[in-house]
């Protein structure tokens, strides 16, 4: 019963593709995020939603499309991948702002 | 604005005590304390808001100096699991994005 999921684990792919990860949270919580650590450790939060809605957009590149179908999924949709767009990917969820955040396992995305 | 954490790496044998700073140029709203361990997802610790009301773990203590934008936490008799790289963020108003420091590392050995 793992609180935050992410599919896949790792990601190995080419530049120029298009690809999804997922998340899914079972802790009914109403606020998700997406964060990427790059390879110097840095922790920089992407988006965050809020009830399915967006509400954090921080300054990410267009090809970066979040997507809530519903409240315990947050999905993220990279197109035309970058050399750059290689890190760790996680999700996390919160109760709602100013609360501690449930991070995911972590995505590892390796573009070539 | 990316708060600044030192120091960047510490070292400690079992039992030590270890403080962690961080700080702002800007005026906070709240901070969070994160410890990740190598391969794994950064792991809630604490977060302390502004007006002194504290959230978070019986064995980790914080502090949040309003005023001067500051926030330090206290590893006491350290253990081996205490090892691993910790995260402060930082909040400049509520329910904005929460921007994270570098990272200390941390490293406990027998």
């Amino acid at each position: 019963d793992t609180a935050v999921s992410q599919t896949p684990k790792y990601l190995v792919t080419q530049m120029g593709n298009d690809k999804s990860i997922k998340c899914e949270q079972n802790l009914g919580h109403d606020t998700m995020y997406w964060y990427k650590q790059d390879s110097k450790k840095f922790l920089k939060i992407m988006f965050s939603y809020n009830n399915k809605e967006l509400i954090i957009n921080e300054t990410v590149p267009n090809r970066f499309s979040p997507k809530s179908p519903d409240k315990a999924h947050l999905n993220l949709h990279i197109n035309s991948l970058e050399l750059g767009d290689s890190a760790v990917y996680f999700c996390a969820s919160s109760p709602g702002r100013n609360y501690e955040q449930y991070f995911g396992p972590g995505t590892r995305l390796t573009v070539t | 604005q990316q708060p600044v954490q030192s120091p960047q790496a510490v070292i400690l044998r079992e039992g030590e005590d270890a403080v962690i700073n961080c700080s702002s140029s800007k005026a906070l709203y709240s901070v969070h304390w994160y410890r990740q361990k190598h391969g794994e997802a950064p792991v809630f610790l604490m977060i302390l808001l502004k007006g002194g009301e504290q959230k978070g773990h019986e064995k980790i203590s914080a502090s949040f100096n309003e005023k001067k934008q500051q926030s330090s936490l206290y590893l006491t008799a350290s253990q081996l699991s205490y090892s691993g790289t910790y995260f402060c963020g930082t909040e400049d108003q509520a329910g904005t994005a929460l921007i994270f420091g570098k990272g200390t590392t941390l490293s406990v050995s027998s």
